[in-house]
């Protein structure tokens, strides 16, 4: 079955400092997603992306964070000021249809520890 | 806003025995209601959903999920469970008004014991 990939797997940074994390998608799929799970916490939305522009986002995703499709086969989030409330585990995720009963396919995750 | 609540931290269960995965949710319209598993090191994988008709949800490794709608439960279930799904396991609710997010569960560790 074709995958999600995410890089990188582990990611340790400085409060304060900007991270980018990149997702490759599957290939043919139009529609991707970001969500995140704070140790412990439910798995949380944070936006959709279709056509090169935000399709909706969560009350999380303010201004510190942003997403990009550069050059048609990476997805990626960056977060400008890193917190140390960002520290979580970030999944990328994609779909071939944006219809509420179709299945995402998700990476294996970015484990962001903010010190 | 959807949501969903999976009341347990942890589930053990004895190789061989059945396996039941809990999961409530909370939705405006109808549910479109899903269950994921992660392994170590691995993206979420999709289990099975239900979107309508039969109650009863059959999906990969023979798991199966029973949609109640009276008690607004999606519990997912296994007849005689193996070592080899000891994972997490995700409950997720998208709903047909309002927006288009997927809500999830915290998710379940699920430890088959040899």
């Amino acid at each position: 079955e074709p995958e999600v990939t995410q890089t990188p797997s582990h990611q340790v940074t400085q409060m304060g400092q900007e991270v980018i994390l990149r997702c490759v998608p599957i290939s043919n799929h139009l529609y991707f997603y970001w969500y995140r799970q704070i140790l412990g916490q439910k798995v949380e939305f944070l936006v959709s992306f279709y056509n090169n522009e935000i399709s909706e986002k969560s009350e999380i995703f303010d201004d510190q964070f942003s997403v990009e499709r550069p050059d048609g086969s990476n997805f990626t989030l960056k977060i400008r000021s890193t917190k140390l409330e960002d520290s979580a585990m970030y999944f990328c995720a994609s779909s071939s249809d944006r219809r509420t009963n179709e299945k995402l396919f998700f990476g294996s995750g970015t484990q962001l520890s903010v010190l | 806003a959807q949501s969903v609540a999976q009341p347990e931290d942890q589930v053990n269960v004895a190789e061989g025995n059945p396996l039941t995965v809990k999961c409530t949710y909370s939705v405006s319209g109808n549910p479109y209601l899903f269950w994921y598993v992660q392994y170590p090191n691995r993206g979420l994988q999709f289990l099975l959903k239900y979107i309508t008709g039969d109650n009863l949800v059959k999906g990969s490794y023979g798991f199966e999920a029973e949609f109640n709608k009276s008690q607004t439960s999606f519990h997912l279930k296994k007849p005689s469970a193996l070592v080899s799904d000891s994972a997490l396991y995700f409950c997720a609710v998208r709903g047909t008004w309002g927006n288009n997010r997927l809500a999830f569960g915290k998710g379940n560790q699920v430890v088959v014991i040899p």
